[in-house]
């Protein structure tokens, strides 16, 4: 059974750069796809972006600039940083593995979130 | 902004038959498959439907799932409470990014 625990700090300040965690167990991450999916409060979900084993990493375009992905495969982690957030990136972010890359949205094991949320 | 357009809710009784509509475009769900997730509240989405019509295993054959044109339709047949939650679909994009609906609510009454 894969398991996904995302950890981080679940406050950052505006300005600053929001970095997350998702280590994995039960499988190892230098297979498969592996992505991030944030939802705000009472909003719907959005996909962040992958990173597959060999270091490729494809990202929303709504976010290109700003976030980063990268992948630690002795630990068997793979990590997000998110910089210059507002208000706006208060959400949910949860890591999955991904088994579709590119075209398919199509993920089978999710961590179970944890709530980054942006304030002073 | 969420770029498939799903209905706020839909709800039912026991037992009914609902369905839930993903309106996309020629961009994403008109070349491309849909995925459908569940998300119980408070938890993370379970994977419901992969490549616009097909099951993981352990999901229940009551809910199916089918696409036509730019538009898709997850149907749960033998409604339960258990199936109050809320339900997004998703597809690719040719924007190359994974895009989500805007999530529709099931209640069961």
């Amino acid at each position: 059974q894969v398991r996904l625990q995302e950890s981080g700090p679940g406050l950052v300040k505006p300005s600053e750069t929001l970095s997350l965690m998702c280590s994995v167990s039960g499988g190892s991450i230098s297979s498969y796809y592996w992505s991030w999916i944030r939802q705000p409060p009472g909003k719907a979900l959005e996909w962040i972006g992958y990173i597959y084993h060999s270091g490729h990493t494809n990202y929303n375009p709504s976010l290109k600039s700003r976030a980063t992905i990268s992948a630690d495969t002795s630990k068997n982690q793979f990590s997000l940083k998110l910089n210059s957030v507002t208000a706006a990136d208060t959400a949910v972010y949860y890591c999955a593995r991904d088994l579709g890359g590119s075209y398919s949205p199509w993920w089978d094991y999710w961590g179970q979130g944890t709530l980054v949320a942006v304030s002073s | 902004q969420p770029v498939l357009t799903q209905p706020p809710s839909v709800s039912g009784t026991p037992g009914q038959r609902v369905t839930i509509s993903c309106s996309g475009s020629g961009s994403n769900i008109g070349g491309n498959y849909v995925y459908w997730y569940q998300q119980l509240p408070g938890t993370a989405p379970k994977l419901l439907i992969f490549r616009s019509s097909q099951r993981p295993s352990g999901v229940p054959d009551r809910f199916s799932g089918s696409k036509s044109g730019t538009s898709a339709s997850l149907a749960i047949s033998g409604l339960r409470s258990e199936d109050e939650a809320d339900y997004y679909c998703a597809s690719w994009d040719d924007s190359q990014s994974n895009v989500f609906g805007s999530g529709t609510k099931v209640t069961v009454l």
